[in-house]
């Protein structure tokens, strides 16, 4: 079946930092891949997507390239703050999945200063 | 106020107890999801429900059940609360509009410890 794989974490930082969060992935055809980011507290929310080959999803500094061959959605951003700490979920849609969603296991990001 | 709304936050039950976490929201979406989140698991489905009449099993339905009372409410009860159903648990919504994206608008989660 469909599944995310994510580096362990947590990541520790310092401010400025560059970032790089792994994220592989398994599936049949060709998915929608996203990232979602939980910040302490609160509920997972939608941080950038990507959803055909090739594709580039970025929001808030933050960048993820869709790698079909690779089968990789690493998420990247060149500098990081301490309010970008959170925990961060890879997933990925199965075409005709409606919004079912499979998620890895999250990585827990400390940036400090 | 929040779009998806879950009450209770937080709870604590004993064995055997009998639990409801209901969920609502202000979206408009037709789709409504339960998760839970264990540490080093991450969110895993337990129910998800496309609209009023449609209830589906997620992967790991065992020990839950739903109701879809309307559009906007999603409950998930525990008959038989146990300890390892401690966890944190999500509800979430979506819009079959947007089946495509995959974009998902999830609550701020019902901790539930049972003892």
């Amino acid at each position: 079946g469909d599944s995310v794989t994510q580096m362990e974490g947590p990541v520790t930082l310092s401010e400025e930092a560059f970032l790089t969060i792994n994220c592989t992935y398994t599936a049949t055809g060709y998915p929608s891949l996203f990232w979602y980011v939980q910040y302490p507290g609160e509920g997972l929310q939608l941080l950038l997507k990507a959803t055909k080959a090739d594709d580039k999803g970025s929001n808030k500094g933050f960048e993820a390239t869709y790698r079909k061959e690779t089968t990789s959605f690493h998420l990247e951003k060149g500098s990081v703050q301490v309010s970008d700490s959170a925990v961060y979920f890879c997933a990925l849609k199965a075409p005709g999945g409606g919004n079912k969603l499979t998620f890895g296991t999250g990585t827990q990001l400390k940036v400090e200063l | 106020d929040a779009d998806v709304t879950q009450t209770p936050r937080n709870r604590i039950t004993k064995t055997g107890k009998r639990i409801m976490l209901e969920c609502s929201q202000t979206k408009g979406h037709d789709r409504m999801y339960w998760y839970r989140q264990d540490p080093g698991l991450g969110l895993r489905l337990i129910y998800y429900s496309f609209d009023v009449k449609d209830i589906n099993k997620g992967e790991i339905s065992d020990g839950y059940s739903v109701s879809r009372q309307a559009q906007a409410k999603f409950s998930l009860s525990l008959e038989s609360a146990i300890p390892n159903q401690t966890a944190l648990y999500f509800c979430a919504t979506g819009t079959g509009f947007n089946r495509n994206t995959g974009e998902l608008f999830f609550g701020e989660g019902s901790r539930l410890t049972v003892l």
